[in-house]
């Protein structure tokens, strides 16, 4: 069965940072892109950032593009986002999803969520 | 890129079929057959239910259906019941391989 389980949120301050991260198990982690999308309090789905399944990929939209970092550890199953110069509207659950087919990050495909990790931008 | 418009909301009676558009522009939905669609319940994680314009993943009942039209997609749902109630989002891969989600529809099911 496959499960993807966000952690790491939490409440920070603007201009701070967060790292999130994704346990990924059920499946074969490294043959599969995966993609962090988020959802702020009562509005619509952003897709956040993809990477391929090798993880020499990645793509950014562009409201976090020089900000956040995606990676992942193929020996753990593990995704990350390190989260760097955080603004108020960066506040939203964040979501870890898994392609149903591609590894070359390109897709939008998303089979599989976490159940999401709320993260608070906030003085 | 901007967000994919879909209409705020849309509703329908048992039984009834309805369809929801997304408009993109010709670097989006025009240029590429990356549309997927996402059922969302309240307080739930999304759920997919077409992808590459029409497809299926195992499981989604064949009343729902995409469709794709120069820069607009659509999904139609047939035979609606009442667990269709839901928010529902595209998405679509841009020419940079990034991707935009429509606003988001509210399904009401009368």
């Amino acid at each position: 069965e496959v499960q993807l389980l966000e952690s790491g949120g939490g409440l920070v301050q603007p201009g701070g940072s967060l790292r999130l991260s994704c346990a990924a198990s059920g499946f074969i982690f490294s043959s599969y892109a995966m993609s962090w999308v988020r959802q702020a309090p009562g509005k619509g789905l952003e897709w956040v950032s993809a990477i391929s399944g090798s993880g020499g990929s990645t793509y950014y939209a562009d409201s976090v593009k020089g900000r956040f970092t995606i990676s992942r550890d193929n020996s753990k199953n593990t995704l990350s986002l390190q989260m760097n110069s955080l603004r108020a509207e960066d506040t939203a659950i964040y979501y870890c999803a898994k392609d149903l087919f591609c590894s070359g990050g390109g897709c939008n495909n998303f089979d599989y969520w976490g159940q999401g990790t709320l993260v608070t931008v906030s003085s | 890129h901007s967000a994919l418009t879909q209409p705020a909301s849309v509703s329908g009676s048992p039984g009834q079929s309805i369809t929801i558009s997304c408009t993109g522009t010709n670097s989006d939905i025009g240029a590429y057959s990356y549309v997927s669609w996402f059922q969302q319940h309240p307080g739930k994680a999304p759920k997919l239910i077409i992808y590459e314009v029409t497809n299926r993943p195992s499981g989604v009942p064949d009343r729902f259906s995409g469709s794709k039209s120069g820069n607009t997609a659509s999904l139609t749902i047939s035979g609606l019941q009442a667990e269709d109630e839901a928010d529902y989002y595209c998405i679509a891969s841009t020419y940079t391989s990034t991707h935009i989600f429509g606003g988001g529809t509210k399904l009401t099911v009368l």
